[in-house]
């Protein structure tokens, strides 16, 4: 069975902190993983990586994909709290051409 | 552009009554899905097609039905509607990339409330 574990499961930092996010999984066929951001309404997406070792960044985001230990990490630096938000991963593979969420970080970043 | 839509935004239905959600999208992907977002539960895939009928089961597939007879539409039909249905509704849709890698894009969802 498929699985993916993220932690923590929530977070409470401050306004100008860096924090990493975690997520494990476990799926057949493993094709990706993606991570989206969401904030009470539907998830948007961040990044999606393939290979291993290669680190995607988006301005204070980046991402990096471990396909060896089945692992991958989300960077969040200089926070703000407009980055207060559930982060969901989700790697794609296993018999079904769908996502699996992992239950998501649960992020709040107090100014 | 509208990307992709879903309707209607809010339903409450009651028990045993069938209830269908739309969703619409515009730029031809070929894949779509429906996942239900429950709390303690997360994202689950109910029922995701590669193309025009070719539908496929996922997760949580009880009690729904689809069907996807032109490429941007695909409604999910709940048969007779039960309380444990009620739940957030995503649709999403990706194109085929290489690889088998897909970015799925998320309409805005379904808040189903079953009395």
């Amino acid at each position: 069975e498929d699985k993916v574990v993220q932690s923590p499961l929530s977070l409470v930092v401050h306004e100008g902190d860096t924090v990493t996010l975690n997520c494990s999984y476990e799926v057949t066929n493993f094709r990706s993983l993606l991570w989206y951001k969401q904030e009470k309404k539907a998830p948007t997406f961040l990044f999606m990586l393939t290979s291993s070792g290669i680190e995607k960044k988006s301005g204070r985001l980046s991402s990096i994909l471990d396909k060896k230990e089945l692992f991958s990490i989300l960077n969040i630096t200089a926070t703000q709290t407009g980055d207060s938000a559930v982060y969901l991963c989700a790697p794609s593979g296993g018999g079904a051409d769908g996502l699996t969420f992992g239950k998501g970080t649960h992020l709040i970043i107090q100014p | 552009d509208a990307g992709i839509t879903q309707s209607p935004r809010y339903k409450i239905t009651e028990t045993g009554r069938q209830v269908t959600l739309m969703c619409h999208q515009t730029w031809s992907h070929s894949y779509m899905f429906w996942y239900r977002q429950d709390l303690g539960h997360g994202l689950r895939l109910i029922y995701y097609s590669a193309a025009a009928d070719i539908t496929d089961k996922g997760e949580v597939p009880d009690g729904y039905v689809v069907s996807r007879s032109k490429t941007e539409n695909f409604p999910l039909t709940l048969e007779s509607a039960t309380r444990s249905q009620t739940s957030v509704y995503f649709c999403a849709s990706s194109e085929a990339l290489a690889g088998g890698a897909r970015k799925q894009y998320f309409g805005p969802g379904t808040r189903l409330t079953v009395t």
